[in-house]
């Protein structure tokens, strides 16, 4: 299994340009979520979703569109960037969403950078 | 308001355990406690969760005090790879708004 895969490492946007962060994973998760990271805070929740079809917001969903369309993948789409959302993205998925089989994995983050 | 309080830093010497506090003097009844690590700028990797009875696996251990209100964290034989900011979360359910990632421990494992 790759796990939680995500692309690209890496990206510098101008501000009111467009893009989508992608996720995928390969364990046949039906939880998924996305997250970011600013310097020196901890995670906080864009968007989560329970299953295909389904999403819903998190803490900080402003400026951020998400769709699941099929199990494997949960897209992140910034629609006007904005120097604000500058940070690293990490996307999530568990088997489960809770008792006693609970692990949560994350990828590798993508880092974003608005100018 | 936060769920849990967790120092800001703490060091260990390496070979040594590293016991790391949690407190979450509000958690209800069927909210269970969760330990990540951010390893650097990698992703969070799970540790281990526990509801009321402690618990081992091959990476920690997970002491629950009987009130619940408390629990530590203990790395058994600390590595300087276990360098890392250490979360401590409470909650239900392993995702949603409710899985709240607060700002952790950033432990320092010494040579």
């Amino acid at each position: 299994n790759a796990g939680v895969t995500q692309t690209p490492k890496f990206q510098v946007l101008k501000t009111g340009q467009s893009m989508t962060l992608q996720c995928a994973q390969d364990m046949n998760h039906e939880y998924m979520s996305w997250y970011r990271q600013d310097p020196g805070m901890g995670l906080r929740l864009i968007h989560y979703s329970v299953g295909a079809g389904i999403t819903d917001q998190g803490e900080v969903p402003n400026g951020y569109n998400v769709s699941r369309s099929t199990t494997e993948d949960f897209p992140l789409r910034l629609l006007s960037a904005a120097p604000s959302q500058t940070s690293v993205y990490f996307c999530a998925s568990s088997l489960t969403g809770g008792g006693p089989y609970n692990e949560q994995f994350f990828g590798p983050g993508t880092r974003l950078t608005v100018l | 308001d936060a769920k849990t309080t967790q120092p800001p830093s703490m060091d260990c010497a390496e070979g040594r355990a590293a016991n790391l506090p949690c407190n979450h003097s509000t958690i209800s009844g069927n909210e269970y406690v969760y330990w990540y690590r951010q390893i650097h700028s990698q992703g969070p990797q799970y540790i281990i969760h526990g509801l009321k009875n402690n618990e081992t696996n091959e990476m920690a251990s997970l002491i629950i005090t009987e009130d619940r209100k408390s629990s530590t964290l203990i790395l058994p034989h600390a590595t300087l790879r276990d360098t890392a900011v250490y979360y401590c979360i409470v909650s239900l359910d392993n995702y949603g708004q409710n899985f709240v990632f607060g700002p952790g421990t950033r432990l320092s494992v010494l040579p």
